[in-house]
């Protein structure tokens, strides 16, 4: 059973950074590529990037380049993503992916981190 | 990248059909076939509804169908029922390494 488990909610000042974890079950974390999306209230749902946890290879939407990392370590199994230069815009429900097996597509979902950036 | 287009609403009565749309360009939808159909409940994560164009997932109703034609991909709905009242969102791969969503549509059930 696929289980990804994102770390709980934050609260941020405009122009901080936050971090957020991903935990991911079972023994194939290098196997499957991991996305992060993101949904503002009452808005749809944006791609934010990717990364391949065998090799650490990352791969982001233009709008976040330079704003967003993401990474992982592979001993624990755990994939991060920092977002910095907070704005009020950024507050958000994150969600950590999964690939669905043998296709590029997502296909399992975190439970999401809300992120409010707040003065 | 643009977001991919999606008409913001669609109803229908139970037991018709309908179908929503989702338009790209041939980077996105129209050159690849990583074209997926999510599905969200009101405060709930989305759920991989098809992957892969027309792929259901286990535990997917038989009702729930899709199609690609150019760059334009299709969420077909059979046999409506009020559970099937949710927001829907396709997505797919881009010749970016990138992956973009559908604007969204908000299915009702009459």
């Amino acid at each position: 059973q696929v289980q990804l488990v994102q770390s709980g909610a934050e609260v941020k000042k405009p122009g901080a950074s936050v971090k957020v974890s991903c935990r991911t079950s079972g023994n194939t974390f290098t196997n499957y590529n991991i996305h992060w999306v993101r949904q503002a209230p009452g808005q749809g749902l944006e791609w934010m990037g990717i990364i391949n946890p065998h090799g650490g290879s990352t791969g982001y939407a233009q709008k976040f380049q330079g704003r967003v990392s993401v990474t992982r370590d592979t001993s624990t199994s755990t994939v991060y993503m920092e977002l910095s230069s907070l704005r009020s815009e950024d507050t958000a429900v994150y969600y950590c992916t999964r690939e669905f097996p043998y296709s590029y597509c997502i296909g399992y979902w975190g439970q999401g981190t809300l992120v409010t950036v707040s003065s | 990248q643009s977001a991919l287009t999606q008409p913001a609403s669609v109803s229908g009565s139970p037991g018709q059909s309908i179908t929503i749309s989702c338009t790209g360009t041939s980077s996105d939808v129209g050159g690849y076939n990583h074209v997926s159909w999510y599905q969200q409940y009101p405060g709930k994560a989305p759920k991989l509804m098809i992957y892969d164009v027309s792929n259901r997932p286990s535990g997917v109703s038989s009702r729930f169908s899709a199609s690609k034609s150019g760059s334009t991909a299709s969420l077909t709905i059979s046999e409506l029922q009020a559970e099937d009242e949710a927001d829907y969102y396709c997505n797919s791969y881009t010749s970016s390494n990138t992956y973009v969503f559908g604007t969204g549509t908000k299915v009702t059930v009459l």
